[in-house]
């Protein structure tokens, strides 16, 4: 049974880019959520997408994006990157929407802005 | 509000016994409990849904008061293996999730 996969695992970029990562959920699972954790920090909730849209979100701006498709895996895009978005992006899947589901992370994606 | 916890880190020899505790400001209907290794991904422990529910995994286990907004992790005979960083996390609104401040907990030989 695979676990929740991202891709890539790690990425360099500089200020002013763009990036995408990438996520595939668990098995049978079919809503995905996003994390940012700056380093020492706990993770924070970027938002969530079920049946394709986003339900919730967190204190992040619109640079933040995401997307959902058919099969339930997720992208997350952040437009014009700053030194501050260099984190661990942490992806995580579980059955349904809402907090009270169990989640389960995916290794992340470290992200480094330069 | 995130959830607040206690103690922030704690430093074990094995076979030690250390609990770890999560308040929060606001209602809490479930507190999902983790444990993160460096560099690596949250882990997922167990899940609380019910006021006072107390459930176990092994030689950890955690309570739930829902009237005091506060969870309990309770880790048992440690071993090296628990090492790690523990985050509490709950519900902050609908499709929303928090995690507490975190507790860093090492055990040594």
């Amino acid at each position: 049974d695979a676990g929740v996969t991202q891709s890539p695992t790690h990425l360099i970029k500089t200020r002013g880019q763009q990036v995408t990562l990438r996520c595939s959920p668990k098995s049978g699972h079919d809503t995905v959520s996003w994390y940012q954790q700056a380093l020492g920090q706990g993770p924070q909730f970027i938002f969530q997408y079920y049946e394709e849209e986003e339900r919730q979100r967190g204190n992040f701006p619109d640079r933040f994006s995401g997307h959902q498709f058919p099969n339930y895996s997720s992208e997350l895009n952040v437009n014009a990157l700053l030194l501050g978005d260099s984190a661990l992006y942490l992806c995580a899947s579980s059955l349904g929407v809402g907090g009270a589901n169990t989640q389960y992370f995916g290794p992340g994606t470290r992200l480094t802005v330069l | 509000q995130q959830p607040v916890q206690s103690p922030q880190a704690v430093i074990l020899r094995e076979g030690e016994d250390a609990v770890i505790n999560c308040s929060s400001s606001k209602a809490l209907y479930s507190v999902h409990w983790y444990r993160q290794k460096h560099g690596e991904a949250p882990v997922f422990l167990m899940i609380l849904l019910k006021g006072g529910e107390q459930k176990g995994h092994d030689k950890i286990s955690a309570s739930f008061n829902e009237k005091k907004q506060q969870s309990s992790l309770y880790l048992t005979a440690s071993q090296l293996s628990y090492s790690g960083t523990y985050f509490c996390g709950t519900e902050a609104g609908t499709y929303k999730y928090i995690f507490g401040t975190g507790t860093r907990l090492k055990v040594l030989a």
